[in-house]
């Protein structure tokens, strides 16, 4: 089955403790992204990738590393969180290599962090 | 820079009815609009995407219009069940790098029975 996974689904952690949140995706998508649902602020990109070892800022990147070793994978990092990264996260990905496409994108199932 | 609107941020209606969910942009040099539904605390699931050379786009109960020039789209929901109980999310692809998708602020469904 076509999906992106991620995980932890679920996560409460305390203030600066360093910790990563899995993507993966099994549909050979070049592009990767990482977004943040918060009430009132809907959902915002914070780091995109257009391909492996191609990595870029979102609209929210402060606070947040990613890296893109593995073209199926594409893990978000936060090495010291703080109680306003507390946040739905959720992983999305697509075909092309290009900024400008019109690829359908395809959403996780989301990762909900609590920071203490 | 891109704005996307929901308006209502909420609706009620009994089983049966049929669905009109609004959705408006701001800049018109759009690629693409994807409608996507989300349940409470769980992931989007994409329904229609429609691309910016398209006027709509249907599945099954669903169907999606797109008047570009105004900056506009609307999905009908055909015949409503509490199933369809969610919120929908329309979501714009621009010009912009980075394939960002801006998000509206959601419709909340509730289809009564």
């Amino acid at each position: 089955e076509a999906q992106v996974t991620q995980n932890p689904r679920y996560l409460i952690t305390v203030t600066g403790k360093k910790l990563t949140v899995t993507c993966s995706q099994n549909m050979n998508h070049e592009y990767m992204s990482w977004y943040r649902q918060d009430p009132g602020l809907g959902l915002r990109q914070i780091y995109y990738s257009m391909n492996v070892e191609v990595t870029d800022k979102g609209d929210v990147p402060e606070g947040y590393k990613v890296s893109r070793k593995e073209k199926r994978n594409f893990p978000l990092i936060l090495e010291s969180p703080s109680p306003n990264q507390t946040s739905l996260y959720f992983c999305a990905s697509s075909f092309g290599t290009s900024g400008r496409n019109s690829y359908e994108q395809y959403f996780g199932p989301g990762t909900r962090l609590t920071v203490t | 820079k891109q704005e996307v609107t929901q308006i209502p941020a909420a609706l009620s209606v009994p089983e049966g009815e049929n669905l009109v969910l609004n959705c408006s942009f701001t800049d018109s040099a759009i690629y693409n609009l994807q409608w996507f539904r989300q349940d409470p605390g769980k992931g989007l699931t994409s329904l229609l995407l429609i691309q910016s050379s398209q006027r709509e786009q249907t599945s099954g109960r669903l169907n999606a219009s797109l008047d570009k020039s105004s900056g506009r789209s609307t999905l009908y929901i055909a015949a409503s069940q509490p199933g369809d109980s969610a919120t929908y999310l329309c979501a714009v692809k621009g010009t912009a790098a980075g394939n960002k998708l801006t998000f509206g602020g959601g419709t909340r469904v509730l289809v009564k029975p």
